[in-house]
C-alpha cells in the first residue's frame, strides 16, 4: 500500500462545476498537507498549504483536511478551462524533509 | 517562471549511458531537492540538498549521484541507464532546509533512454 493514494482520473467536468480531489494517507505522522497544481511540460506549482485540521480557503479554492481519517481534499469552484491540469497532494512529517506526492488527478473543465 | 532553471529540457539517450542533469535554483534558495516523475510512480522524492551537504535521500538507485556546488547550482548523474529510466526530472528549491516551506520546480529535464 502506497503511502499516499490519489485516484489519477482522469476528470472531466463542465465550466462552473465543483471539482472535488481527494487524496488519503495511511502515516499519522504526516502534519503539513499541500495542493500543487502541475500544467503539461511544467513544474508542479504551490497551490494551497494547511497544516491543521479543518478548512481552509483562497478564492475559488478550498483545502480540507480531515487528520482523524486521514483524508484531505480539494475543491474548486466555478471551475474554469484554465483550472485544466495535474493536481497533487503532498504531505510533509514534522521536521523531515521527504516530501510525499500523490500520483496526481488529470482535470479537464470543458468550456 | 518560478525562477529554478534547469538543462537540458530534453535527453535522448541511449541504454548504458551516462547522463549529467543541472539545476540552478531561485535566486537566495540553499534547498536543492530531486524529483523523478513517470507515468506509473508519480512524483518520486530522490534526494535533497542543503547548502552544499547531503540532507536526505529518497529511492535513489546507486546507479544515480547528486552534488551541490559552492555557488548552490546542482547536478544529477544517472549512469547505465536503463529503458525504465525514462522520465521527466524536476528539481525543486526551497530557502529554508526543511521543505515544510514551499517548494518552487523548474520545468524539469525529459529524459529518453533507447
Amino acid at each position: 500500500q502506497k503511502e499516499v493514494e490519489q485516484d489519477p482520473g482522469p476528470l472531466s467536468v463542465p465550466e462552473g462545476a465543483i471539482v472535488s480531489l481527494n487524496c488519503t494517507y495511511s502515516n499519522s505522522a504526516f502534519q503539513y498537507f499541500m495542493w500543487y497544481r502541475q500544467y503539461s511540460r511544467k513544474g508542479p506549482e504551490l497551490l494551497m498549504y494547511t497544516y491543521s485540521s479543518g478548512n481552509k480557503e483562497d478564492g475559488r479554492f478550498t483545502a480540507q483536511v480531515d487528520k482523524s481519517s486521514k483524508y484531505i481534499s480539494l475543491f474548486i469552484r466555478d471551475s474554469q478551462p484554465s483550472d485544466s491540469a495535474t493536481y497533487l497532494c503532498a504531505m510533509i512529517r514534522f521536521n523531515n524533509n521527504d516530501m510525499r506526492f500523490g500520483a496526481g488527478t488529470r482535470l479537464t473543465v470543458k468550456p | 517562471d518560478s525562477g529554478v532553471t534547469q538543462t537540458p529540457k530534453h535527453l535522448i539517450t541511449a541504454t548504458g549511458q551516462r547522463v549529467t542533469l543541472r539545476c540552478s535554483p531561485r535566486s537566495g534558495d540553499l534547498s536543492v531537492y530531486w524529483y523523478q516523475q513517470s507515468l506509473d510512480q508519480g512524483l518520486q522524492f530522490l534526494i535533497h540538498y542543503y547548502n552544499g551537504e547531503e540532507r536526505a535521500k529518497g529511492n535513489i538507485l546507486e546507479r544515480f549521484s547528486a552534488q551541490q556546488f559552492p555557488d548552490l547550482h546542482s547536478e544529477l548523474n544517472l549512469s547505465s541507464l536503463e529503458l525504465g529510466d525514462s522520465a521527466l526530472y524536476f528539481c525543486a528549491s526551497s530557502v529554508v532546509e526543511g521543505s515544510a516551506g514551499e517548494l518552487f520546480f523548474g520545468e524539469g529535464s525529459r529524459l529518453t533512454v533507447l
